[in-house]
């Protein structure tokens, strides 16, 4: 299947830092790639819809001036959490559809700590 | 607003046991229904269904789909401590972009005992 590169894997930063996550299809082109967030044993929460050349689309209830997405590539899609505060701390995964756009493929995810 | 819930939440078995988790959904413009393991990290592919009554298999594992109760199931027979793993239901709809958003379960965390 298609591979999806997600760095860093784990971060561990103060409050108030913003922290910068990205996500890279790394053989195929992905237009869309979508941004989740999992707490301990809960499933996985969309957060948004990262789209390449245009604004992502944020799901209800998520910030969008916190989350920040820029989708600079056909390969490249990041998320940065501004002005991070522990009730962030969280499991961050990326996923992009295959090329029929029927199957997500999910980078490793990254675990978010702030102190 | 869109809903999968998948049973049980969770469940221990010995090797060798077969098991069935189920998974309901409530999709608007549903396009499919896919399957997901996860073990320490992401969710790794399991099955993707969108037509009823045709099953798909690869080893030890099986599923199906009906589209008519909304309803899908996953098989592991003669399950092994490897199988061990959240297990995630998840259907996918047509959003606002041609690749549809995926909705998931909460997840069922099987536990097989050797």
């Amino acid at each position: 299947g298609a591979v999806v590169s997600q760095h860093p894997s784990r971060v561990i930063c103060k409050s108030g830092t913003s922290v910068k996550i990205e996500c890279r299809s790394l053989d195929f082109q992905a237009t869309t790639m979508f941004w989740y967030r999992q707490f301990p044993k809960q499933s996985l929460m969309l957060m948004a819809t990262s789209n390449e050349g245009s604004k992502a689309t944020y799901e209800q209830g998520v910030e969008k001036d916190k989350f920040l997405i820029n989708h600079a590539s056909l390969t490249l899609s990041t998320l940065t959490v501004t002005s991070a505060h522990p009730e962030d701390s969280s499991f961050y995964i990326c996923s992009a559809p295959d090329v029929g756009g029927n199957i997500q493929y999910f980078g490793a995810g990254t675990r978010l700590s702030v102190l | 607003e869109d809903k999968v819930v998948q049973s049980p939440l969770s469940l221990v078995v010995h090797e060798g046991d077969t098991v069935t988790l189920n998974c309901s959904y409530e999709v608007t413009n549903f396009r499919s229904l896919l399957w997901y393991k996860q073990e320490k990290k992401a969710p790794t592919f399991l099955f993707m269904l969108t037509s009823s009554g045709i099953e798909k298999k690869s080893g030890r594992l099986s599923s199906i789909l009906d589209k008519k109760e909304l309803f899908s199931i996953l098989n592991i027979t003669a399950t092994q401590t490897g199988d061990s793993a959240v297990y995630l239901c998840a259907a996918s709809s047509l959003g606002g972009t041609s690749y549809g958003k995926l909705t998931f379960g909460q997840g069922t965390i099987l536990t097989v005992h050797p």
